[in-house]
């Protein structure tokens, strides 16, 4: 159980194009989904949270009209990167949390991370 | 603001000795913690959560919580080579159901 599944795992993009990242939750209901941005031996950095059918809630210095986060079901979040620079490659990873699996409801499910590469 | 504190490491140990990591938290009302292990670019897996004060065991794997010194701290008995990663330690503070806070990580490498 709790699987969070991203695609693409991996995209290359131009300067100046968007990029869309999926996150899924495939065995349980994810009423909240978070997205995190991880650099090279760095901490994770938390971008922001989204509920189900509301608008995001972005942390501290990161820009909502560049990182569009869309939570439209219970199981499928999405970000996307839009008019991406070379400063915006990173390691993108969404986690989960929700209800269908036994134990708490506060632990977050990690997908696999998306790896962005902007020339 | 609220932190969660690690040591950075790296933490260096033989195969088969116990390796101990350390987290230090600063919200007394957190309730939830949890420990997660980052394999080099790759995202983190969860290892196992923990609630009340005490220890909790999971194979080779044992959370002990202490709320009053507002530590946990995570041991891994007979420590493999494949143990090698990034530890995190994430704190629920409370404030928030559904919100955690992240320490830095602390590096592990298990020496054969």
């Amino acid at each position: 159980g709790a699987v969070v599944s991203q695609h693409p795992s991996w995209v290359i993009c131009k300067s100046g194009t968007s990029v869309k990242i999926e996150c899924r939750s495939l065995d349980f209901q994810a009423t909240t989904m978070f997205w995190y941005r991880q650099f090279p031996k760095q901490s994770l950095m938390l971008m922001a949270t989204s509920n189900e059918g509301s608008k995001a809630t972005y942390e501290q210095g990161v820009e909502k009209d560049k990182f569009l986060i869309n939570h439209a079901s219970l199981t499928l979040s999405t970000l996307t990167v839009t008019s991406a620079h070379p400063e915006d490659s990173s390691f993108y990873i969404c986690s989960a949390i929700g209800f269908g699996l036994a134990g708490a409801t506060d632990t977050q499910y990690f997908g696999p991370g998306t790896r962005l590469t902007v020339l | 603001q609220k932190e969660v504190e690690q040591n950075s490491g790296p933490l260096s140990v033989p195969e088969g000795a116990i390796a101990s990591l350390n987290c230090t938290y600063s919200d007394r009302v957190s309730q939830s913690f949890f420990w997660y292990r980052q394999y080099s670019g790759k995202s983190p897996e969860l290892i196992m959560s923990i609630y009340s004060n005490g220890d909790k065991e999971d194979g080779r794997f044992t959370a002990q919580l202490n709320k009053a010194s507002q530590y946990v701290s995570l041991l891994i008995r007979d420590s493999q080579p494949s143990d090698s990663a990034t530890y995190l330690c994430a704190v629920n503070p409370g404030t928030s159901y559904d919100k955690v806070i992240f320490g830095p990580g602390t590096s592990l490498s298990v020496i054969p």
